[in-house]
């Protein structure tokens, strides 16, 4: 069966530090993968896109940036950062070349504090 | 562009009572249509989805149906448990690039009393 992994659980960093949260799939090969951020009392917004190794899509400009090294793993990073960072981001999957879509399947999410 | 308005909450109920959660989406064509739930401290979690208009999807007792004449989801359950108190997310696909963005809703937030 598929499982997605996601880590760390919670962070707290202070403003100007990297980030690195990783997130990785098993059990499936060539998932699309995506980014979520969900602000406190706000809805979701897709942050980066990825169809394969080395494909990344922004959805919006920011102070992040994202990467696929390896087939199954996707990683979100950011060089310093802001306060307005602080967030619940989310990892999903979802099958590639599928004729129709059937859902994400999301991990459980880092939840992440700019001090 | 897609977008998707969910009934503002919180929303608080006694259990067993009837729930209703209003979603209206506005798109180009048919999109698919989903609802996902996350319970506190957790990722999101595929609750039911409908595919076509006039589909009606169901699950844990949670049902919607896909209405085009009103472009609406709303999510219904006939007696409610203290363990649906959860965020609850109506969302959209759309085609991008060779993947597929789920728009979402703001989230109605559900209490639950015993």
């Amino acid at each position: 069966s598929q499982t997605i992994h996601q880590w760390p659980a919670t962070l707290v960093q202070p403003v100007g530090s990297p980030l690195s949260l990783e997130c990785t799939v098993e059990g499936t090969s060539n998932p699309n993968l995506y980014w979520y951020r969900q602000a406190a009392g706000r809805g979701l917004q897709l942050l980066f896109y990825s169809v394969g190794i080395g494909q990344i899509s922004s959805e919006v400009p920011q102070n992040l940036s994202a990467s696929r090294p390896q087939d199954r793993q996707f990683i979100l990073s950011s060089k310093k950062l802001l306060l307005s960072d602080s967030g619940f981001y989310l990892c999903a999957w979802s099958v590639a070349g599928q004729e129709r879509f059937y859902g994400y399947t999301f991990g459980s999410g880092t939840r992440l504090t700019v001090v | 562009g897609d977008s998707v308005t969910q009934m503002e909450g919180p929303v608080t109920l006694s259990e067993e009572a009837f729930l209703t959660i209003n979603c209206t989406y506005t798109a180009t064509g048919y999109p698919s249509l989903f609802w996902y739930v996350q319970y506190p401290g957790e990722g999101l979690q595929l609750l039911l989805k409908a595919t076509k208009a006039d589909d009606k999807g169901s699950n844990k007792g949670f049902e919607a149906t896909y209405r085009k004449e009103t472009t609406s989801f709303h999510l219904e359950k006939g007696s409610v448990q203290v363990s649906d108190s959860a965020v609850y997310f109506c969302a959209l696909v759309r085609g991008i690039q060779g993947a597929q963005k789920l728009v979402f809703g703001q989230g109605t937030r559900l209490t639950i009393n015993p």
